[in-house]
């Protein structure tokens, strides 16, 4: 497609349930990267990839939360043992290579935790 | 540490006037990016306008500008002639080069209304 696609767009799980979010960034972008922005507030970055490589992993939250991108495109946010505190959107965005160009974002997934 | 602040929880303007949107950020690096998106009810984050600070010159995007003022590390934005469509919320953010450069660091967002 054109532009970033994040499925699902909206997930509600049970707390304790492990969720999966998918991120397809848009062709021939290496550079890729992960955000939760929970209600009210601005972006919180989670992690960066730069091709397969999780280049700067500093945002994760805590060993709950991993995120895959095996062959350099999809990536795979994965929280294990939700907890209502994870409920917020989470954001994927793409980009030719760092720093200087543009970042894409997808609409975001919308993870609720009841 | 990095760091964005944005003032202005919300702001409101009418059609066809002109707002201002302030930012102020602080970082170590003497090189980064600066960058105003703009968020609808859809979450899609858009890009407005960027800035590239060694640049002195002020980016203009049609009606968006910003002025920016890299001593006193500020970032505003300005839209003139307002539009309805323009309602959205707005995020200042910035990434530095090299160092600490492998994320952006964003505000906590203004919330833009434009009123008919």
């Amino acid at each position: 497609g054109a532009g970033v696609s994040q499925t699902p767009s909206n997930k509600v799980t049970e707390k304790g349930k492990y969720v999966e979010l998918r991120c397809d960034p848009i062709s021939g972008h290496t550079a890729l990267y992960w955000y939760r922005q929970s209600l009210g507030q601005g972006p919180e970055f989670l992690i960066y990839f730069q091709g397969t490589g999780a280049a700067d992993d500093s945002g994760l939250p805590n060993d709950r939360f991993f995120a895959v991108r095996p062959e350099g495109s999809v990536s795979t946010l994965k929280i294990q043992r939700t907890e209502r505190g994870d409920s917020a959107v989470y954001l994927c965005a793409s980009s030719l290579a760092r720093v200087n160009t543009e970042a894409f974002f997808g609409q975001g997934t919308r993870l609720t935790v009841v | 540490a990095q760091t964005v602040t944005q003032s202005q929880p919300e702001m409101s303007v009418q059609e066809a006037e002109t707002v201002t949107l302030s930012c102020t950020y602080d970082t170590s690096e003497s090189n980064y990016y600066l960058f105003w998106y703009k968020q609808p009810p859809s979450r899609q984050m858009i890009l407005v306008i960027r800035q590239e600070a060694y640049k002195q010159q002020n980016a203009t995007e049609n009606r968006f500008s910003v002025n920016f003022q890299k001593a006193a590390k500020s970032f505003s934005l300005k839209i003139s002639d307002s539009q309805l469509g323009d309602t959205a919320m707005y995020f200042c953010a910035f990434i530095p080069v090299g160092g600490t450069g492998n994320q952006f660091y964003f505000g906590t967002g203004t919330s833009l209304t434009v009123i008919p």
